[in-house]
C-alpha cells in the first residue's frame, strides 16, 4: 500500500496568513494526488485533484502542486472558514489511502 | 445536482452485521464508481472498496475482505454497504461517495455505533 504522510500535524495561523501543507508519498504517484477539506461532523470537500487543478467552485486562494511524492497545498490568505482539517488522498493504485490529516487552527 | 442520500444511523453490538445505503441522484447512476470511506471517531479517513454500479464489479480493501459486502440496485440507484462481524473498531461514520480516482461528491455520513 502507498503511505500518505501529512505534516504538520497542525497548524496554527490567523486570517490573512499563507499557509503550507505537505504531502508525501511512500512512492512515486504522478500527479495521483487530491486535497479534501474537512469541517467538525461533515464530510470531506474536494479542494484540489490531479496535483494541482481547482475544483470548480473552490475559492482561488487554495492551490496546489507537486508531482512525484512530494506534494503541497497552499492558501494564499487564510479565511475564518477555512480553518478545518486538510487531508491528501494518493489515487494511483488500490487501495486508495488517505494521509493521517493536518488541522488548522486559529491563533 | 449530483447528491448522495444515505440511511441513518446505527446501533450494533457486536458480531452483528449492518447494512448501510446510498441512493444517488441527479446523474446517470450507472456511469460512475462509488466508493466507501469511514472515519473513526477522532480519526482520519479510510478507504473500504468500491463498486461499479453498471456491472456490480467490486474491488475491496484487504482489511475488509471477507467481512464487507458491497451491492447495487440499479432500479433504485441505491448502492449498498453490508459490514458482518462488527467488533467495537468498526464504531465510525462510513461515507459514500462519488468519483473515479477523486472522490465528489460525498453523502452525508452514517454513524455506525458498535457497543454491547
Amino acid at each position: 500500500d502507498i503511505q500518505m504522510t501529512q505534516s504538520p500535524s497542525s497548524v496554527s495561523a490567523s486570517v490573512g496568513d499563507r499557509v503550507t501543507l505537505t504531502c508525501r508519498a511512500s512512492q512515486d504517484i504522478s500527479r495521483w494526488l487530491a486535497w479534501y477539506q474537512q469541517n467538525p461532523g461533515k464530510a470531506p470537500k474536494l479542494l484540489i485533484y490531479a496535483a494541482s487543478s481547482l475544483q470548480s467552485g473552490v475559492p482561488s486562494r487554495f492551490s496546489g502542486s507537486g508531482s512525484g511524492t512530494d506534494f503541497t497545498l497552499t492558501i494564499s490568505s487564510l479565511q475564518p472558514e477555512d480553518f478545518a482539517t486538510y487531508y491528501c488522498q494518493q489515487a494511483n493504485s488500490f487501495p486508495r489511502t488517505f494521509g493521517q490529516g493536518t488541522k488548522v487552527e486559529i491563533k | 445536482q449530483v447528491q448522495l442520500v444515505q440511511s441513518g444511523a446505527e446501533v450494533k453490538k457486536p458480531g452483528a452485521s449492518v447494512k448501510v445505503s446510498c441512493k444517488a441522484s441527479g446523474y446517470s447512476f450507472t456511469d460512475y464508481y462509488l466508493d466507501w470511506v469511514r472515519q473513526a471517531p477522532g480519526q482520519g479517513l479510510e478507504w473500504m472498496g468500491r463498486i461499479n454500479p453498471d456491472n456490480g464489479g467490486t474491488n475491496y480493501a484487504q482489511k475488509f475482505q471477507g467481512r464487507v459486502t458491497m451491492t447495487r440496485d440499479t432500479s433504485i440507484s441505491t448502492v449498498y454497504m453490508d459490514l458482518s462481524r462488527l467488533r467495537s473498531d468498526d464504531t465510525a461514520v462510513y461515507y459514500c461517495a462519488l468519483g473515479e480516482s477523486w472522490f465528489d461528491p460525498w453523502g452525508q455520513g452514517t454513524l455506525v455505533t458498535v457497543s454491547s
